[in-house]
């Protein structure tokens, strides 16, 4: 199975934006792919937050406010998760997800501190 | 509301089997797929297993491959794993999650149970 490498941990202040990278292993092109991202609080189930394609094919979970975006760096072959205005109750760990085939792939998490 | 609430957990010894639940309610059940996921403690998640609208098609993470089987019942809205020969790698949080359409390939998990804890050990 692929592996999705995630940054274990970021930060970032209240009111600044907060970049978290999903890197896809080299033979899978992220251009092909939805990338599905996830917010998880501690001792809480994962929330479903988007998934993005490309500009015109992306959706936004019921309720997610729209500060959290999606993108691709293709040149990193890298999945983009964009939180803006950080709040404190940002601050979780964040997956990503990808079906390459038959099969889901997680990220291993990254731990979004907002300080 | 939607929900989904898982049942069945527990401590199991290895070797043994244990058959997990869910019951969903606030949606129509048969118009979506259905998964199961896991995170062992402290850990990642981990995809299990899921299944179409209609059970006609059914896949499984390699990991649990000949040993688990996912099946759902319409008529009760619930979705179950039946979990043999366990080994103490299957110890975790066994959620229950809503497809977000009606085929599991290729989905986004849009609603998540709290999960319900399995333990494997002796």
């Amino acid at each position: 199975q692929p592996v999705l490498t995630q940054p274990p941990s970021s930060s970032a202040s209240p009111g600044e934006s907060a970049r978290l990278t999903c890197t896809l292993p080299s033979d899978i092109n992220v251009g092909s792919y939805n990338i599905y991202w996830y917010q998880q609080k501690p001792g809480s189930p994962p929330r479903y937050l988007l998934y993005y394609y490309s500009d015109s094919d992306k959706g936004q979970g019921s309720g997610v406010p729209s500060r959290f975006s999606g993108s691709k760096d293709a040149s990193a072959n890298t999945g983009i998760l964009l939180i803006s205005g950080l709040q404190s109750e940002d601050e979780a760990d964040y997956y990503c997800m990808i079906w390459p085939s038959n099969a889901v792939v997680f990220g291993g998490g990254t731990k979004l501190t907002v300080l | 509301e939607v929900q989904l609430v898982e049942s069945g957990g527990g401590l199991v010894q290895p070797g043994r089997s244990l058959r997990l639940s869910c019951a969903a309610s606030g949606f129509t059940f048969d118009d979506y797929a259905m998964h199961w996921v896991r995170q062992a403690p402290g850990k990642g998640l981990e995809w299990v297993s899921g299944i179409s609208w209609n059970s006609g098609s059914i896949g499984y993470a390699d990991s649990v491959k000949g040993r688990f089987t996912i099946s759902r019942d319409n008529a009760k809205n619930s979705l179950y794993l039946q979990m043999n020969s366990l080994r103490a790698e299957d110890t975790a949080l066994y959620y229950c999650a809503k497809g977000s359409r009606y085929n599991w390939q290729g989905d986004a998990f849009d609603i998540w149970g709290q999960g319900t804890m399995v333990t494997v050990s002796s």
